[in-house]
């Protein structure tokens, strides 16, 4: 079945310092997206790249989709404590509406 | 405009008793989907419906059943609970190739 694997599995960064995780699946993916689960509460949507070797920024977050369709990264400029959290990737192979997430990076920020 | 709606927060069950999660969304998705969470773990899914009247095996759906008899409810059934099913469970529902909104999330624990 398809795989879709994160690196790291966790990441603790000096607040100020930047963060990546990286997303990679085993098949070809239509589209992919990132959500975001504060400790304790629910996944929460960011955002979803579409189209080959796409690039979005949400204010100090950037996401890229790789040119194969194959990956994906999220990078944090300057972290904050209010980054913290697991970050998920979602992989999507087509049809119906169905994703595999992917298995996180739990960020942890040092004050 | 509440989004996806869990019920219960949390639940004890004993070994072989049932129990029903509910799911209700107010924002007409076609799509929902029932995922569990184990601790420190990825998302897996169990069910996912994409109308009323439609239901479909996710990757985890032994143990458990899912019925669609109107487009706002899903709930998930969990015949014969044994330990295995302690987890947190989470709703969600999608509209076409837009992101997942969650539910807050049900903790279940079977002992």
């Amino acid at each position: 079945g398809q795989q879709v694997m994160q690196i790291p599995q966790y990441q603790h960064v000096q607040e100020g310092e930047d963060f990546t995780t990286y997303c990679n699946s085993s098949t070809t993916l239509s589209n992919i997206q990132w959500y975001k689960q504060r400790p304790g509460g629910h996944p929460v949507f960011l955002i979803q790249l579409v189209k080959s070797g796409e690039v979005k920024k949400q204010k100090r977050l950037t996401f890229q989709f790789e040119k194969k369709k194959k990956n994906s990264s999220l990078h944090i400029t300057a972290t904050q404590t209010t980054d913290v959290g697991t970050y998920f990737c979602a992989g999507n192979l087509g049809g119906y509406q169905k994703v595999t997430f992917g298995t996180g990076t739990k960020l942890q920020v040092i004050p | 405009n509440a989004g996806v709606t869990q019920t219960p927060k949390f639940r004890i069950l004993k070994i072989g008793q049932s129990m029903t999660l509910q799911c209700t969304q107010d924002m007409n998705h076609n799509y929902m989907y029932w995922y569990r969470q184990d601790p420190g773990m990825g998302l897996k899914l169990i069910y996912y419906s994409v109308g009323a009247g439609i239901t479909d095996k996710g990757e985890v759906p032994n143990g458990y059943n899912v019925s669609r008899s109107t487009t706002e409810d899903f709930p998930l059934r969990l015949e014969l609970a044994a330990p295995s099913q302690t987890s947190v469970y989470f709703c969600a529902s999608s509209q076409g190739t837009l992101g997942y909104t969650f539910g807050s999330g049900t903790r279940l624990t079977v002992v």
